[in-house]
């Protein structure tokens, strides 16, 4: 069985910092590319970032783009997101979720885990 | 960028209902549109992938249709556990984008 499991959403002020993680398992981790989703309160998903399986490919949307770094570590079956120079606008449930293929290109969701709060407020 | 646009934002029906939902995207993405049903407390799950293609397990009362720009979920036959809040993702091109979200309740 997939499973996706995230950990280190917190309450932070705005510019703050925090790392999400996403451990995984059922599935050959490395072959999947993982994609981080957020949904904030009344809006529809945002796509936060990708990673491609061997690590070596990421892609992110402008909104995040040189405030966000996605790494993974495969020995340990883990994403990591780091988030730096938070802002109100950055508070929501983030989700790690599970490509259908392994390639940086792969941007279709096959598994979703629950998610983790971030909360960005003084 | 391409801009999904879902319709209604929220819907009511009776079970046995036969229930549309419309995603239209800002410009032609051929088939690469999924479909995710998130009922309340739970993680997404995946009900079709390239438009049409249901995924196993998912029951044959959901059907998706379309291409280009139009797209369309159709629930058969409405059961109360479908109360869920669906969304659209076209996956076509990066920024990964998706629909604001259709929230199905049961009458």
């Amino acid at each position: 069985e997939v499973q996706l499991v995230e950990s280190g959403g917190d309450l932070v002020q705005p510019g703050g910092s925090l790392i999400l993680s996403c451990v995984a398992s059922g599935f050959t981790f490395d072959n999947y590319a993982i994609i981080w989703v957020r949904l904030a309160p009344g809006k529809g998903p945002e796509w936060v970032s990708s990673i491609n399986g061997g690590g070596d490919e990421t892609n992110y949307p402008d909104s995040v783009r040189g405030r966000f770094t996605v790494s993974r570590d495969n020995s340990k079956n883990t994403v990591y997101l780091q988030m730096d120079s938070l802002r109100a606008e950055d508070t929501a449930v983030y989700s790690c979720t599970k490509s259908d293929c392994g390639s940086g290109g792969c941007k279709l969701i096959d598994y979703w885990g629950q998610g983790t709060l971030v909360t960005v407020s003084s | 960028d391409i801009q999904m646009t879902q319709s209604p934002s929220t819907l009511s029906a009776s079970v046995g209902d036969r229930v549309t939902i419309t995603c239209r995207a800002s410009q032609n993405i051929d088939y690469w549109l999924a479909w995710y049903q998130q009922k309340p407390g739970k993680a997404p799950k995946v009900l079709i992938q390239k438009a049409s293609n249901l995924e196993n397990g998912v029951p044959s009362r959901f059907s998706g249709s379309g291409s280009g720009t139009e797209f369309t979920l159709t629930i058969s036959n409405l059961q109360s556990d479908d109360l869920a809040t669906y969304y659209c993702q076209q996956y076509e091109n990066y920024p990964i984008t998706f629909g604001q979200g259709t929230r199905l309740g049961i009458k």
